[in-house]
C-alpha cells in the first residue's frame, strides 16, 4: 500500500517568505509526527498529532512555526517569514497509534527546504 | 531532559567485518529504544527496537540489547555487507514522561567496502 508522502520534495524560497509543507500519512494512522533534520544534526522533534489534536507543541522552534491536521489525515507545517536557519529537511512520520514501543513510525521521504 | 548520544562517523569497514555503533541515552523514565536506518536516497525505516531492560532487538543480522545499568543500546552485526552502507540513528521514546515524542541521535554513517 501507499506509504507516507510529502510535498513538495524540494522547496527553495526567499528569506521572509512563508512556506507550507504537506504530509499525507498512511491511511488509518491516527498519529502523525513532524521532525527537522539539519545538516550534521540528528532529527529534531517538532510536533505530534493524535487525530487532529496536538498535545505537545514544545518542539516548535519559534512562533513562526505552526502545524495543523484536518480530518485526522493530511497535515500542513507552515513556516512564516522564513529565515536561513530554517533550511533543513522536514520529515513527517505516521503510526497506527501513539508510538513509544507499541507502534512503529513510518517516515516519508521528506521535504528539503532551502531559504536563500 | 532526555537525550541520545551516538558515536560519530563515518565508520568505514571491509565486507564481513564486525560492526559496533555505540549509543547511550539519558532518560527520566523508562524509555523504549530504537535503531532506525536510512539507506541512500530512501526514508528512515525502523531496524529494531527494545521496550524494556535486558530486551534484545534483532533484525537483518543486526542486534542491540537494552542495558539499563549502562544506559546503552549499542548496535552490532557480526558480518557486514556492502548493502548495509547507510546512516544509522539511535532513538528513544519515553512515554512515562507524559509525552510521545522521540529523541534521535545525530546518526552514524556506515560505509562498507567490498
Amino acid at each position: 500500500g501507499a506509504g507516507v508522502s510529502q510535498s513538495p520534495s524540494n522547496k527553495v524560497t526567499e528569506k521572509g517568505k512563508d512556506v507550507e509543507l504537506r504530509c499525507d500519512p498512511i491511511s488509518g494512522h491516527t498519529a502523525l509526527y513532524w521532525y527537522r533534520q539539519s545538516l550534521g544534526q540528528g532529527l529534531e522533534f517538532l510536533i505530534y498529532f493524535q487525530g487532529n489534536s496536538a498535545p505537545d507543541k514544545s518542539g516548535l522552534p519559534s512562533d513562526r512555526f505552526s502545524a495543523e491536521r484536518t480530518g485526522g489525515s493530511v497535515s500542513t507545517l507552515t513556516i512564516q517569514r522564513t529565515q536561513q536557519e530554517d533550511s533543513a529537511v522536514y520529515l513527517c512520520a505516521s503510526s497506527l497509534g501513539l508510538a513509544g514501543g507499541s507502534y512503529e513510525q513510518y517516515f516519508g521521504p521528506g521535504t528539503r527546504l532551502t531559504v536563500t | 531532559g532526555n537525550s541520545v548520544t551516538q558515536m560519530e562517523g563515518p565508520v568505514t569497514l571491509s565486507e564481513e567485518a564486525f560492526l559496533t555503533i555505540n549509543c547511550t541515552y539519558t532518560a527520566t523514565g523508562y524509555p523504549s529504544l530504537f535503531w532506525y536506518v536510512q539507506y541512500p536516497g530512501e526514508g528512515l525505516q525502523l531496524l529494531l527496537k527494545a521496550t524494556k531492560a535486558d530486551d534484545k532487538g534483532s533484525n537483518k543480522g543486526f542486534e542491540a540489547t537494552y542495558r539499563k545499568e549502562t544506559t546503552s543500546f549499542h548496535l552490532e552485526k557480526g558480518s557486514v555487507q556492502v548493502s548495509d552502507s547507510a546512516v544509522y540513528f539511535c532513538a528513544l521514546s519515553d512515554i512515562t514522561s507524559g509525552t510521545y515524542k522521540y529523541i534521535f541521535g545525530t546518526g552514524t554513517r556506515l560505509k562498507v567496502l567490498a
